[in-house]
């Protein structure tokens, strides 16, 4: 079965409104989430770290207002785009640290948005 | 911070051949390297991973080898099949603290039939 569930797989909205996609982890407590997007025909880009408790870590160039992560608990990590525009449209995906120490990642199975 | 350079990025063989996708990285504290295969509009599928102290791994037609020294990791596909067409990613991380895995740019592997 999944080990992150990660939702809605698909959303559609219209320019200037807020999605919110959420990245549970089901199995186990994760301090610690990435979240990932990636363009058509392009590779998956780090766009910020999110930790339990405190503030995410951005990625250079990703506006931290924007797009919000709230990781409020040991098994949920939101990303909300804010004020959305067509060039927002991606593919966002969620990854989970298998442990402290095996390196492995956990993918959720992303979230596809479009803005009109 | 860790790159992750990839080769090519789009990669035809005949069905039977073999195929390789080659990867180099930057960062010497690496020690974790999956390689991801990708279906059109889902999430990366984990194939292989190799840890820094082993040389080679191999799974059925799939075999993964890794160089430390000079930092390159290949994945080599056997006697492939139509159905390993996808894109490929090659990835590098340290497995120990909260550090992020970084991504190649990806390889399109068309299987010819």
């Amino acid at each position: 079965g999944a080990v992150v569930s990660q939702h809605p797989s698909r959303v559609i909205c219209k320019s200037g409104t807020s999605v919110k996609i959420e990245c549970r982890s089901l199995d186990f407590q994760a301090t610690t989430m990435f979240w990932y997007r990636q363009f058509p025909k392009q590779s998956l880009m780090l766009m910020a770290t999110s930790n339990e408790g405190s503030k995410a870590t951005y990625e250079q160039g990703v506006e931290k207002d924007k797009f919000l992560i709230n990781h409020a608990s040991l098994t949920l990590s939101t990303l909300t785009v804010t004020s959305a525009h067509p060039e927002d449209s991606s593919f966002y995906i969620c990854s989970v640290p298998r442990g402290p120490s095996t390196g492995e990642l956990f993918f959720g199975e992303g979230s596809r948005l479009t803005v009109l | 911070g860790e790159n992750v350079e990839q080769h090519p990025s789009t990669l035809s063989v005949q069905e039977g051949d073999s195929a390789v996708i080659k990867c180099t990285y930057s960062d010497s504290a690496s020690n974790y390297f999956p390689w991801y295969k990708q279906e059109l509009g889902k999430r990366p599928q984990l194939i292989i991973d190799i840890r820094s102290n082993v040389g080679e791994k191999k799974d059925q037609r799939i075999a993964v080898t890794l160089n430390k020294t000079a930092k390159h990791f290949s994945l080599h596909i056997t006697e492939t099949q139509p159905e390993d067409s996808a894109v490929y990613f090659c990835a590098a991380r340290t497995s120990s603290g909260n550090t992020p895995l970084v991504f190649g740019k990806g390889t399109r592997l068309s299987v010819i039939a």
